[in-house]
């Protein structure tokens, strides 16, 4: 199915490690974006792309890199991670502003222990 | 500082009735509100949206009311069934940002009791 796909679902990690959360979408959408969802605070913003090549920071991008070589791929990247980034991740895409919103993924379940 | 909220955080109601969640907003540029609807374990998927030039958008059981004046819509479920208990969010977009991100409330836990 057309869509976005996240990878992985779930992963476990301990204070310090690094990782990389990858999304993937193929309906040839031009924005891009990583939030986390935390209990009671919603959905907040941590970095975005409006094309490939470029990237932005949203609301809360410490301790968070990304880069979009690629139209179709978002990467999220924790060098160091730390228990304040245990959260759910949810990459979405977007083709353009305004009525459309976005298409998320189904989301990445991270704990840091 | 939260530029949307969603002062309820729950809500109950009985299937078969109306369902109205809430969201409030204080930024006057934004320009577009959406609705999602979040069951668990999946992604946000998009549901109704409304633009700030209308105060009314209807989408089968689902409309979404917009006033302005007190920056303030609401998305009423007709009849409410138990396949709608969900989390909802309301997102607001602003033009002036230059940038193509939607600002999200917190989001109200729906249960509808059959």
């Amino acid at each position: 199915n057309a869509g976005v796909t996240q990878t992985p679902k779930f992963r476990v990690l301990k204070t310090g490690q690094s990782m990389t959360l990858l999304c993937a979408q193929d309906m040839n959408h031009e924005y891009m974006y990583w939030y986390r969802q935390d209990p009671g605070m919603g959905l907040r913003l941590i970095h975005y792309s409006v094309g490939e090549g470029t990237t932005a920071k949203g609301e809360v991008p410490d301790g968070y890199n990304v880069s979009r070589l690629k139209k179709q791929n978002f990467l999220l990247g924790l060098e160091s991670a730390a228990p304040s980034q245990t959260s759910v991740y949810f990459c979405a895409s977007s083709y353009r502003q305004g009525s459309y919103g976005y298409t998320f993924g189904s989301g990445t379940r991270l704990t840091v222990v | 500082d939260q530029q949307v909220k969603q002062n309820s955080p729950s809500l109950s109601v009985q299937e078969g009735r109306i369902s109205i969640l809430n969201c409030d907003y204080t930024n006057s540029m934004f320009d577009y509100f959406l609705w999602y609807k979040k069951y668990p374990a999946e992604g946000p998927t998009f549901l109704i949206s409304i633009s700030s030039i209308k105060d009314k958008n209807e989408d089968g059981r689902f409309t979404v009311f917009l006033n302005k004046s007190a920056k303030h819509l609401s998305l009423h479920i007709v009849p409410s069934q138990p396949g709608d208990s969900a989390v909802y969010f309301c997102a607001a977009s602003d033009p002036l940002s230059g940038t193509y991100k939607y600002i999200f409330g917190t989001g109200t836990r729906l249960k509808v009791l059959a």
